[in-house]
C-alpha cells in the first residue's frame, strides 16, 4: 500500500557527530517533503522542507537530500548538540491519502554529551 | 508562520465523559486539520475542519466520536466523546499555510482513566 517508511526508529549519537535519518515513499507523484522535530510535551515543529525540483537544501546544521528516482529523502544533522535530542518525523503527500501529508513512524534521536 | 494556540494543554478525564479542545489561529487560514498521536506513535489525521460545513473525516474516524466545529477561518474545536482509556493520546490542531507548509499547535495531552 501507499506509505512513508522511516529508519531508524531510534538513533543514539555522540555530541559533535552527525545523524542521518532516511525516509522512503511509495507515490512517485509526491513533490513536497517536510521534516518535523518534536520535543517532549510540544507539537511538531517544521524544521526544513524540500520540493521535488531540487536535490538538496541546507539550513545551518541541517540538510535534506532527495533522490526522486529511488523515492527516498534523508535528513542530515551535523555537529549534533544535546538540544537536537527529540523525535523527528518525515512526511510526504500521497495520492491515496488525497494528497494530504502522510507521516513516517518517527525517529527518536538521543545526543549524548 | 501562523501562531496556533490550543487549549487545554492537558487534561485527565473520566471514562464516559467528553472533552472539547479549542484551536485558535492568529490569522485567517483556509485549511485546518486535527491529528491524533497515540503514545509513542506517529501522527494520524482525524479530519479536515471545513469552515461553514461538516468536517471531512478520515477512514476509521466518525463524527459521532469526534465532532468538529469550524465557525470561522481562525477557530475550530474538536470534541472527544464518550471517552475510553484507548482515547488517551495527544490531539493536535494544524493549519496549512499557503500551498503546502503544515504547522502544528502545541497539542492537548489527554489521559482517560
Amino acid at each position: 500500500g501507499e506509505n512513508v517508511e522511516q529508519h531508524p526508529s531510534t538513533l543514539s549519537v555522540q555530541e559533535g557527530d552527525s545523524a542521518v535519518i532516511k525516509c522512503t515513499y511509495s507515490d512517485s507523484a509526491s513533490n513536497y517533503f517536510p521534516w518535523y522535530k518534536q520535543e517532549l510535551g510540544k507539537g511538531p515543529q517544521l524544521i526544513i522542507d524540500i520540493r521535488s525540483n531540487v536535490g538538496e537544501k541546507k539550513d545551518q546544521r541541517i540538510a535534506v537530500t532527495l533522490n526522486k528516482t529511488a523515492k527516498h529523502f534523508s535528513l542530515h544533522i551535523t555537529e549534533t548538540q544535546p538540544e537536537d535530542s527529540a523525535v523527528y518525523f518525515c512526511a510526504a503527500p500521497l495520492k491515496a491519502a488525497g494528497n494530504k501529508l502522510t507521516f513516517g513512524g518517527g525517529t527518536r534521536v538521543l545526543v549524548k554529551p | 508562520s501562523a501562531v496556533i494556540s490550543q487549549k487545554p494543554s492537558r487534561d485527565i478525564c473520566q471514562r464516559g465523559t467528553s472533552l472539547t479542545i479549542q484551536c485558535q489561529v492568529d490569522s485567517q487560514v483556509t485549511m485546518m486539520f486535527w491529528y491524533r498521536q497515540q503514545p509513542g506513535q506517529s501522527l494520524t489525521l482525524i479530519a479536515t475542519a471545513n469552515q461553514g460545513s461538516e468536517a471531512t473525516y478520515e477512514s476509521g474516524f466518525v463524527i459521532d466520536k469526534f465532532p468538529i466545529s469550524r465557525p470561522n477561518l481562525t477557530f475550530s474545536t474538536l470534541t472527544v466523546s464518550n471517552m475510553s482509556p484507548e482515547d488517551s493520546s495527544i490531539y493536535l490542531c494544524s493549519v496549512r499555510d499557503g500551498r503546502e507548509k503544515l504547522f502544528f499547535g502545541s497539542g492537548t495531552q489527554l489521559s482517560v482513566l
